[in-house]
């Protein structure tokens, strides 16, 4: 079955400092994949997405993922991050012939510290 | 735009009693998705909705839980009985198409299941 890998389970960072989440996935075919953030006490969000084209996606409050399809990869990062940073973030992707199906990873909970 | 609503936040019961959680959707949004986050994993979709009809199912325990979207608007998620493995945060989420054509997934604010 396929599934999405989240290696960093708990990510703790300084104020300024560069982030970069990892997210691999395990499908050889064509896949969409997503970042949700979720801050703490909201919802689920949509971070930033890729569908096809430029492989260096750029999000919200300046957010950006890299698809590396030889790596399976789709690594999360931000060059300085702040303490509103503070959430869980959650790598997902669709498969081609998935039937549309969203697959989570696990989740990365960040804290920013001041 | 409103966002999508769930009811109730928080329920607590006790195993084998059943349980039944709402969602409204976002206006005009077809598709309805109810996901199941337990503690330390991320959400796993028991159920797709398409308008009023079930697109994939698979993972849904069908022994006890079920799920129905009548009039392709709002919808619930029944468990029946509950068993201690279902404590979870039960997620729904809408998108105007399905996932894998571009539309993001709005989610709720999720319903949180103790069973004891």
């Amino acid at each position: 079955a396929q599934s999405v890998s989240q290696h960093n389970h708990h990510v703790i960072l300084s104020e300024a400092a560069s982030l970069e989440l990892g997210c691999n996935y395990s499908y050889g075919g064509t896949v969409n994949l997503f970042w949700y953030v979720q801050y703490p006490g909201q919802h689920l969000q949509l971070l930033l997405k890729y569908f096809s084209g430029d492989p260096l996606v750029k999000g919200i409050k300046g957010f950006e993922a890299e698809f590396i399809k030889s790596k399976f990869s789709f690594n999360l990062r931000k060059p300085s991050v702040q303490w509103s940073d503070t959430a869980e973030y959650f790598c997902a992707v669709t498969y081609t012939g998935g039937g549309n199906k969203l697959t989570f990873g696990t989740g990365t909970q960040l804290k920013v510290e001041l | 735009e409103a966002g999508v609503a769930q009811s109730p936040r928080y329920k607590i019961i006790e195993k084998r009693q059943s349980v039944a959680f709402w969602c409204n959707p976002i206006s005009g949004h077809a598709t309805l998705y109810w996901y199941q986050q337990i503690l330390g994993q991320g959400p796993k979709l028991l159920i797709q909705f398409q308008n009023n009809g079930v697109v994939d199912d698979s993972q849904l325990p069908k022994d006890r839980f079920s799920a129905e979207r009548l009039k392709g608007v709002d919808s619930t998620l029944k468990i029946q009985p509950a068993k201690l493995e279902d404590s979870a945060v039960y997620l729904c989420a809408s998108s105007s198409t399905p996932t894998g054509t571009g539309s993001p997934l709005h989610f709720g604010n999720g319903t949180r299941l103790t069973v004891t």
